[in-house]
């Protein structure tokens, strides 16, 4: 799988938006973006995934670049239970039911909600 | 609440003792992955279950093992324990394991070795 990086720590104002960089710049064309974030030690917690077209959900948005080389995740208005680390992944899925899929965890984005 | 459940949540022992870990996958989760998170080492994958067998294996050292029985609940069996080994253990589950299927976290077990 693909490496990423991830500035170490941000701060975002509450009731603004979030955006978390991730630079990505290996990734190959069947490798897709996975966002996941952990609450102080509770366990991960997926977001959202996107493979080259942006992607929404109820949680946040996933905008990844035309050359895949990179991908920023959105959070539109910030709470302080968004205060967390955020993990970029970058992996590979399999489609014939043979493959495995565990994730490669980073060091991630600590992300600091301030009031 | 991800629907996965660990028990017990917080584990201290003494080194070279033996202790299990227990997980329940969400229902109708077929695949159950352990992770090691220690302030060192950040969160390592350990080893992934698919319907009982064994599908993957990580950065597992020899002292542990683990296995997933036919009602799909899964044990981490850590033995021979060193002050190194502790750390915060979560437990994942997911549908089948491949595809689309994102991962669920347990709350985790804290194993602290003394």
């Amino acid at each position: 799988d693909a490496k990423t990086t991830q500035p170490p720590s941000m701060d975002c104002a509450e009731g603004r938006a979030a955006n978390l960089p991730c630079n990505h710049s290996t990734i190959s064309g069947n490798e897709y973006v996975y966002w996941y974030r952990q609450i102080h030690s509770q366990g991960p917690q997926y977001i959202i995934h996107g493979l080259k077209n942006n992607e929404t959900n109820e949680m946040a948005s996933l905008i990844i670049t035309e050359d895949r080389k990179s991908s920023t995740l959105i959070l539109p208005h910030a709470t302080l239970r968004d205060t967390a680390v955020y993990y970029c992944i970058v992996r590979l899925d399999f489609y014939s039911g043979a493959g495995s899929y565990q994730l490669t965890f980073g060091k991630g984005t600590k992300l600091s909600v301030i009031p | 609440d991800s629907g996965v459940t660990q028990t017990p949540k917080h584990l201290i022992t003494a080194t070279g003792q033996r202790v299990t870990l227990r997980c329940s996958p969400r229902s109708g989760d077929l695949s159950v992955y352990w992770y090691q998170q220690s302030l060192d080492q950040g969160l390592q994958f350990l080893i992934q279950y698919y319907n009982g067998e064994e599908r993957a294996k990580g950065n597992i050292l020899e002292r542990f093992s683990a296995q997933q029985f036919p009602d799909l609940h899964s044990e981490l069996n850590l033995s021979s324990l060193e002050l190194g080994d502790s750390a915060l253990y979560f437990c994942a589950s997911s549908y089948v394991g491949t595809g689309h299927d994102e991962q669920y976290f347990g709350p985790g077990t804290r194993l602290t070795v003394t």
